[in-house]
C-alpha cells in the first residue's frame, strides 16, 4: 500500500519563504508531483521530481530524497495569490494511477 | 492548452437516484481518472481508464461504475446514490507516458449533494 503525509495547514507572511513537506511510504516509486489548488478550483500542475535533488521553477522549487521518502515544495517571495492548497502525489510504478496526500492549506497574510 | 470539462459544476440528487457524471478531454489523452475529494482525506481514486473500454478500480470503487466508449469521454455512474456519496468529484486526464508528460490535467469539478 501507499501512505502520503503532509501538514494540514500552514501560515506565512507575504514576501517570506515557506517550505511544505511531504513524506511517503510506498511499495515502489515512479515520480512525485506537486499540484496547487485554489479554493473551488481544479488542481493545477506545479512540479515533478523523479531523481534526487532540487528542481527550480521560478519562485517555486521542489526537492526529492528517494532514500528518505521525502519531498518538499519551497515557495519564495510569497504573494497573496499563493494562498491555496498544495497537493503531493506519488505515481504508482505498477500501473498508471497516482496516490495523493491530504493536501496542505497555505494561508499568506499581509 | 489541455481542456477537461465536466458536465455540471453543481448537482443535487435524491437518495436512490441514478446519477451520471460526464467528463470530456480534448487532447487525445490515453488515461482518464475519476476522483472524489473530501476535507481531510484529499483526492481518492475511484476508477481510471487507460484505453477505450478499459477500466481499473481505484481505492474506493464501491457504489460506482464507469464507462469509456470513446477516447475523449469518461463517465462516472452512481447506480443508487447515497448520502455518503455527497462530495466533490474531479475528473482528470493524462497522456499516459512515463515521466513529466504523465502530468494530470483536471476538470473544474462537480459538487454533488445527495439528499
Amino acid at each position: 500500500g501507499q501512505n502520503i503525509d503532509q501538514p494540514t495547514e500552514m501560515t506565512a507572511t507575504e514576501g517570506a519563504i515557506v517550505q511544505i513537506n511531504c513524506t511517503y511510504q510506498t511499495s515502489g516509486f515512479n515520480g512525485l508531483f506537486w499540484y496547487q489548488q485554489h479554493a473551488g478550483e481544479a488542481p493545477t500542475f506545479l512540479s515533478y521530481n523523479v531523481l534526487d535533488g532540487l528542481e527550480e521553477k521560478g519562485r517555486f522549487s521542489s526537492f526529492l530524497s528517494r532514500s528518505k521518502g521525502y519531498s518538499y515544495l519551497l515557495l519564495k517571495e510569497l504573494q497573496m495569490k499563493d494562498s491555496a492548497s498544495y497537493l503531493c502525489a506519488v505515481r504508482d510504478p505498477q500501473g498508471q494511477n497516482f496516490v495523493f496526500g491530504p493536501g496542505t492549506r497555505l494561508s499568506v497574510l499581509p | 492548452d489541455v481542456k477537461v470539462t465536466q458536465s455540471s459544476r453543481y448537482l443535487v440528487k435524491r437518495t436512490g437516484e441514478k446519477v451520471f457524471l460526464e467528463c470530456v478531454q480534448d487532447m487525445d489523452h490515453e488515461n482518464m481518472f475519476w476522483y472524489r475529494q473530501d476535507p481531510g482525506l484529499g483526492l481518492r481514486l475511484i476508477y481510471f481508464s487507460y484505453d477505450v473500454k478499459m477500466k481499473e478500480k481505484g481505492d474506493i470503487p464501491e457504489g460506482y461504475s464507469v464507462s469509456r466508449e470513446k477516447k475523449e469521454r469518461f463517465s462516472l455512474i452512481l447506480e443508487s446514490a447515497s448520502t455518503n456519496q455527497t462530495s466533490m468529484y474531479l475528473c482528470a486526464s493524462s497522456l499516459g507516458l512515463q515521466g513529466r508528460t504523465d502530468t494530470q490535467y483536471f476538470g473544474p469539478g462537480t459538487r454533488l449533494t445527495v439528499l
